[in-house]
Parts: structure tokens; C-alpha cells; sequence
């Protein structure tokens, strides 16, 4: 149980176009879901968290009108990178809670990369 | 944000027990420990996570001291599966921040065949 799915799981896009990214709770009701962004050698950074049918609370440094996120139900929530650049490049991660509190179910990743 | 310490990395050998510490001075009454782990390429895993009695699973178990300022995540028989980065994490409780989790560098487990 509690699986989290992303699509896709790789994108090569040219600069200025904009990519989105989707992230499912396949056997549970995600009632948060997080956001993270990791460049490599590095950890993961929080982006944004959301709650289904509310706004997502972006991290500090976090351009909410480059990073569109969407959590319009349970078990889908969407990041869009808009006007994406190479400095964007990044392997981005989401994770669902709601299946058990306090755990945290992550996505398997989607590496972008922005030529 | 009560913060966590961990080596950075570690080494065990095939079949042979680990054990990866966690230092939390600052943990409050109310902090849980979660312990995440991150193989190659792929997004983090939950792996155990506690609050005051040890803890067992069939991945891992969780030893808690008594005064909770630490803990170890304890493998009983690493495999080569095993390697990975493992994340010691209290996240933070309340609010809007409810649940979020704030990764750092991590303990790099090596796991010797």
C-alpha cells in the first residue's frame, strides 16, 4: 500500500516552454502533498506544500508564479514549471501524506532537463 | 525546527548488521523520529519512523534512548539493496507546517559485498 506515481518520469523541453508534472496517491487519500526539487550531490529542498482544494503554501525563495501547483483532489496534484530555463534542470520529487499520519509516501522522481 | 546530526557516511559489509545514529538534542515532547532513505535515482522511501519506545518493522527497527536525544536505525542484515542515503528527519508539527519535512545531508550507507 500507499504507492505515490509521477509522469512523466523523465522530460527534456526547450527553454521558455513549460512542463507539467503529475503526482497520484494510488491507494490512498492524499490530503497534503508535497513538493521537493534535489540538483545533484545535493539533498532535497521543500518547494511547496498543498492541500487539496486550498492554495499551496510555498517555501521561501520559491516563485509561486513559475512553479504553478495544483492539488484538485485527493490523489492528483500538479506541478507546472512555466517558462522553464536550464537552471531548472533538476530532479523534482513529490510525496503524498494521508494514508497514515505523519509518514510521508514519495513519487519516484521526474528529471527535467531544460536544454 | 528541532535539528538532526548524522555521520556522513557509513560502511558495513554484506549479511553483517548496521547501525546508523541520530543525534537530536533539541527533540521536544511531541517530535516523532522518522528515518527516510534514498537509493540512487529514485525519490526517498519511508523507512521506520517513533516517538518514545522502540520501534520494529520488517525493514528496519529503531532504538530510542531513554531521554530521547538520539536514536539508531538498526539494519539487521545489510544487502547490497541497502545502500542508499538515510534521512533521520523530526518533522515539524503544527500549523501550516504540519508534517513537513526538511531533509539534510544524510548518512551515505556503503554496503560492501
Amino acid at each position: 500500500g500507499a504507492v505515490v506515481s509521477q509522469h512523466p518520469s523523465w522530460v527534456i523541453c526547450k527553454s521558455g516552454t513549460s512542463v507539467k508534472i503529475e503526482c497520484r496517491s494510488l491507494d490512498f487519500q492524499a490530503t497534503t502533498m508535497f513538493w521537493y526539487r534535489q540538483f545533484p550531490k545535493q539533498s532535497l529542498m521543500l518547494m511547496a506544500t498543498s492541500n487539496e482544494g486550498s492554495k499551496a503554501t510555498y517555501e521561501q525563495g520559491v516563485e509561486k508564479d513559475k512553479f504553478l501547483i495544483n492539488h484538485a483532489s485527493l490523489t492528483l496534484s500538479t506541478l507546472t514549471v512555466t517558462s522553464a530555463h536550464p537552471e531548472d534542470s533538476s530532479f523534482y520529487i513529490c510525496s503524498a501524506s494521508g494514508g497514515e499520519p505523519d509518514t510521508q509516501y514519495f513519487g519516484p522522481g521526474t528529471r527535467l532537463t531544460v536544454l | 525546527d528541532a535539528k538532526t546530526t548524522q555521520p556522513n557516511s557509513m560502511e558495513s559489509n554484506e549479511e553483517e548488521p548496521v547501525h546508523l545514529p541520530c543525534n537530536h538534542s533539541t527533540i521536544s515532547g511531541t517530535d516523532y523520529i522518522h528515518w527516510y532513505r534514498q537509493l540512487p535515482s529514485q525519490g526517498p522511501e519511508y523507512v521506520i519512523h517513533g516517538l518514545t519506545s522502540n520501534v520494529n518493522n520488517r525493514m528496519a527497527s529503531l532504538a530510542i534512548a531513554e531521554d530521547r536525544k538520539s536514536s539508531t536505525l538498526i539494519l539487521h542484515r545489510a544487502t547490497l539493496r541497502d545502500a542508499a542515503v538515510y534521512y533521520c528527519i523530526l518533522p515539524l508539527a503544527g500549523g501550516t507546517s504540519y508534517g513537513k519535512l526538511t531533509f539534510g545531508q544524510g548518512t551515505i550507507l556503503t554496503v560492501h559485498p
